[in-house]
Parts: C-alpha cells; sequence; structure tokens
C-alpha cells in the first residue's frame, strides 16, 4: 500500500509570492491533516480536512488555506509568503480522524524562503 | 492550555544503553498518546500507540504506558541500537478529533 506522498519534496520562493504544496493521502483514507515544522516552534497544526470539509483549524493567519478534493487528496496555499514561513510542511492521513487513529505522515515539503 | 512536554534533550548513550525518554501531557478527557520518530530528511513514523489508561504501546523493542494518575507516557527501551538515533516526538490526540498536539521533540544519538 502507498504511502502519502507529498509533492514536491523542495521548494525556493521569495517574500511576497505565493505557493501551493500537494498531499495524496494512503488510499481509503478520507482526513488529511496539516502541519507545520520549525526548529524554533516545532511541530504545529495548521488544519483537517474530512470529506471535502475542513474539519479543524490551527492558529495561522488566513494567509495559509487548504482544500481538500473528491478523491481526498489535498493541496495547501501560502499566500504572500514571509520569511517567518521557511520551514518543513507535513501532510498526515487518516481513515476519518476520529479516536485513537493514529495519522500517517509524509516526507513533507521543506519550503525556503528568500 | 492543553500540552505536551517531553524531557530537554539532546539524549545521548552508548549501544546497548538503557533508554528513557520522559512524557507528560495536560489535557481534558481522555486523549490518545502516540510517540512518533523522524529520521533525517524524512518525516514522521508512527513508533507505538495506547488510547486509554493503563494501556502499554510496544514496537520495535521500545515501550510506554499510558498512567492516566500521573499523565504520563514515558519511553523506554532496553537496549538501543545505533539505528535507533533519530528524534522522538510524544504527541496526544483528543479523543474527538484529529488534531496530534506534540512535545518538542527528543534528539537522540547512539554511539557505537
Amino acid at each position: 500500500k502507498a504511502g502519502v506522498t507529498q509533492t514536491p519534496r523542495y521548494l525556493i520562493k521569495t517574500r511576497g509570492q505565493q505557493v501551493t504544496l500537494s498531499c495524496s493521502p494512503i488510499s481509503g483514507h478520507r482526513s488529511v491533516s496539516w502541519y507545520q515544522q520549525t526548529p524554533g516552534q516545532g511541530l504545529q497544526f495548521l488544519f483537517e480536512y474530512f470529506s471535502e470539509t475542513q474539519r479543524n483549524k490551527g492558529n495561522f493567519p488566513g494567509r495559509f488555506s487548504g482544500r481538500q478534493f473528491s478523491n481526498s487528496r489535498s493541496e495547501m496555499n501560502v499566500s504572500t509568503l514571509e520569511l517567518g514561513d521557511s520551514a518543513l510542511y507535513l501532510c498526515a492521513s487518516s481513515p476519518s480522524g476520529a479516536g485513537g487513529e493514529p495519522q500517517h505522515f509524509g516526507d513533507g515539503t521543506r519550503l525556503s524562503i528568500l | 492550555g492543553d500540552s505536551v512536554t517531553q524531557m530537554e534533550g539532546p539524549v545521548t548513550l552508548s549501544e546497548e544503553a538503557f533508554l528513557t525518554i520522559n512524557c507528560t501531557y495536560t489535557a481534558t478527557g481522555y486523549p490518545s498518546l502516540f510517540w512518533y520518530v523522524q529520521y533525517p530528511g524524512e518525516g514522521l513514523q508512527l513508533l507505538l500507540k495506547a488510547t486509554k489508561a493503563d494501556d502499554k504501546g510496544s514496537n520495535k523493542g521500545f515501550e510506554a504506558t499510558y498512567r492516566k494518575e500521573t499523565t504520563s507516557f514515558h519511553l523506554e527501551k532496553g537496549s538501543v541500537q545505533v539505528s535507533d538515533s533519530a528524534v522522538y516526538f510524544c504527541a496526544y490526540k483528543e479523543t474527538s478529533g484529529s488534531r496530534l498536539t506534540f512535545g518538542e521533540g527528543t534528539q537522540l544519538t547512539v554511539n557505537p
């Protein structure tokens, strides 16, 4: 069974630009969550999508947005990039997101802002 | 608010030494608890989990017991190997919802 696939693996952008990251969950998984990982703040939850609806949202500005398609694939968009947005962005999937279901992570997209 | 606290790192051990990484949490209700491991350049891999009090999660020689009375989920391994060198994250998930709250991570280095 294929794991969670994130593309691209690396991105370099400049301040003010926007970026879109993609995540394909494990087949059959309908819940997709996004996390930001930085040395200073650690792992922080961005948002979760289930059945094309945002079900949960972390404490990030509106520049961070996402969506989910009918095949459960998800995209995350960051507009007006800032230097502080440089991070590893991780996507995770699970069957329904409920209870004790563990989340399965992709290898992430490394975003660098110049 | 809800949080997870891990022992400060980094931790450096010799091969075959005993490992303990402490993890305590502050949460309402009855969360599920997880340990994840991250190798350089990779995402997080689930190491083990426990979903209710007194559950013991185990995998690849690692163990952790869900202690509700002390709100802890300490990770242990009896004999570490060089290949165990990685960053370990403790995390919890509330009963409702899929948000994982992570600890700060503990860098483990095992020397031969």
